[in-house]
């Protein structure tokens, strides 16, 4: 699986939008990139992921560049309860069950 | 509500104890994960299980010894584990092959 580079950390108003940049420069054609996030003392929740083209859901957007070698994850209307580390992994859509590997991502603290 | 449960969420022990971690899910999931997350590192994968067969296993020390009885259950027995081994125990489950893995919250271990 593609390695992926993310700020350690981030802080953005209440209400304003989050914008958390990916770099996944060494990703290859069948390879998604998924978007995870891990609020203080829970597990990882899933966000969204994509292939090449943009996406929403009613949690985030996520923009891929043309040339796919890096992404953004956009929380619109950020609350305080988006606080946590969000996780940006790039790893084939399917295949044998195999584990999904988590780097270090990027804290985001919403501030009030 | 995850979909994933896991018991307990906390537990104390002492390093010749055995105990067991437990893991549930309900979404009709066929391949069921461990992973381990320790103070300031990201989460490693320890074990994998697809359609209740052992798949992958990271080089696991023996001291934790897995078991899964069907796709729903998934235990981690633990024994004469030592104090490196506190660290938030989580279980995750998938549809085979699929990158979309639902954790559970997890359980805090601290070892004596």
């Amino acid at each position: 699986d593609a390695k992926t580079t993310q700020p350690t950390s981030m802080d953005c108003a209440e209400g304003r939008a989050a914008n958390l940049p990916c770099n996944h420069s060494t990703i290859s054609g069948n390879e998604y990139v998924y978007w995870y996030r891990q609020i203080h003392s829970q597990g990882p929740q899933y966000i969204i992921h994509g292939l090449k083209n943009n996406e929403t859901n009613e949690m985030a957007s996520l923009i891929i560049t043309e040339d796919r070698k890096s992404s953004t994850l956009i929380l619109p209307h950020a609350t305080l309860r988006d606080t946590a580390v969000y996780y940006c992994i790039v790893r084939v859509l399917s295949g044998s069950a195999r584990q999904l590997t988590f780097g270090s991502g990027t804290q985001l603290t919403v501030l009030p | 509500e995850t979909g994933v449960t896991q018991t307990p969420r906390h537990l104390v022990m002492g390093m010749t104890n055995k105990k067991s971690l437990k893991c549930e899910q309900h979404l009709g999931h066929n391949a069921m994960y461990w992973y381990k997350q320790s103070a300031k590192k990201p989460l490693e994968l320890m074990f994998v299980y697809n359609f209740k067969e052992q798949t992958e296993n990271n080089s696991v020390p023996s001291r934790f010894s897995p078991e899964c009885p069907n796709s729903s259950h998934l235990f981690l027995h633990l024994h004469t584990l030592q104090p490196e081994d506190s660290a938030l125990y989580l279980c995750a489950s998938s549809q085979e092959g699929t990158a979309l893995q639902h954790f559970g919250d997890g359980t805090r271990l601290s070892i004596l």
